[in-house]
């Protein structure tokens, strides 16, 4: 079964700061990855996506990941930090069922945290 | 608004009683999933529909907990005799057949408190 593995529950930085969320996947078959973002008390929104195209993703809000098989990873980053930008990220990899379907399974999340 | 619409928002319940989520998804969805999350976790699968077949049901849906999507549009997921362990935020979501890759769109959620 797929899996995926973020690392750092909490994440602190500085308003115009590097921001840097890490996540490392573990799947049988070429993956599809997500990076979600969840406000409090609000569903989840998608930032962004992987599927097999272009390995350097551009999100919303200024986000990015990049796709590096050789490390099993999907790292999130954005240049510069904003307040706005404090929540929780949750990475997540396509598990795909035999019936043909699939769903997501969900990393433990990221808080980010930006100070002024 | 055409997303993913959940109520209620919020239900505070005490323990021994029932409590029914409903969901209704994005119009043209076919898929329809229900997620738990409890604090400090990501969401954890629950059930899967396609139209209103019931497709998958995880480990974590014991025989307290039953969804159902009668005609393949809203759903319900209803819980029996709460336990303060049922204490999470529910999240439905769906997507559409052609959608292959897997993105799917999320509501906002109903969260759970049992006293």
């Amino acid at each position: 079964a797929q899996s995926v593995t973020q690392l750092g529950s909490h994440v602190s930085v500085s308003e115009g700061a590097l921001v840097l969320l890490r996540c490392n996947y573990s799947s049988s078959v070429p993956p599809y990855l997500f990076w979600y973002v969840q406000y409090p008390n609000q569903g989840l929104q998608l930032l962004l996506k992987y599927t097999s195209a272009a390995t350097l993703v551009k999100g919303i809000n200024g986000f990015e990941a990049e796709f590096k098989k050789s490390e099993t990873s999907f790292h999130l980053t954005k240049p510069s930090a904003h307040m706005s930008d404090a929540a929780e990220y949750f990475c997540a990899v396509s598990d795909q069922r035999s019936s043909g379907y699939s769903t997501l399974t969900f990393g433990k999340g990221t808080m980010l945290l930006v100070s002024p | 608004d055409t997303g993913v619409s959940q109520d209620p928002r919020h239900k505070i319940t005490k323990r021994g009683q029932n409590v029914t989520f409903r969901c209704d998804p994005i119009s043209e969805h076919n898929r329809l999933y229900w997620y738990r999350q409890t604090l400090g976790q990501g969401p954890e699968f629950l059930t899967y529909f396609q139209n209103e077949a019931q497709l998958e049901k995880s480990r974590l849906l014991s025989d307290r907990f039953s969804a159902e999507r009668p005609k393949g549009s809203f759903s319900t997921l209803e819980i029996q005799r709460t336990e303060q362990g049922d204490s999470a935020m529910y999240l439905c979501a769906s997507s559409i057949n052609s959608g292959l890759t897997g993105e799917l769109f999320f509501g906002e959620g109903s969260r759970l408190t049992v006293l």
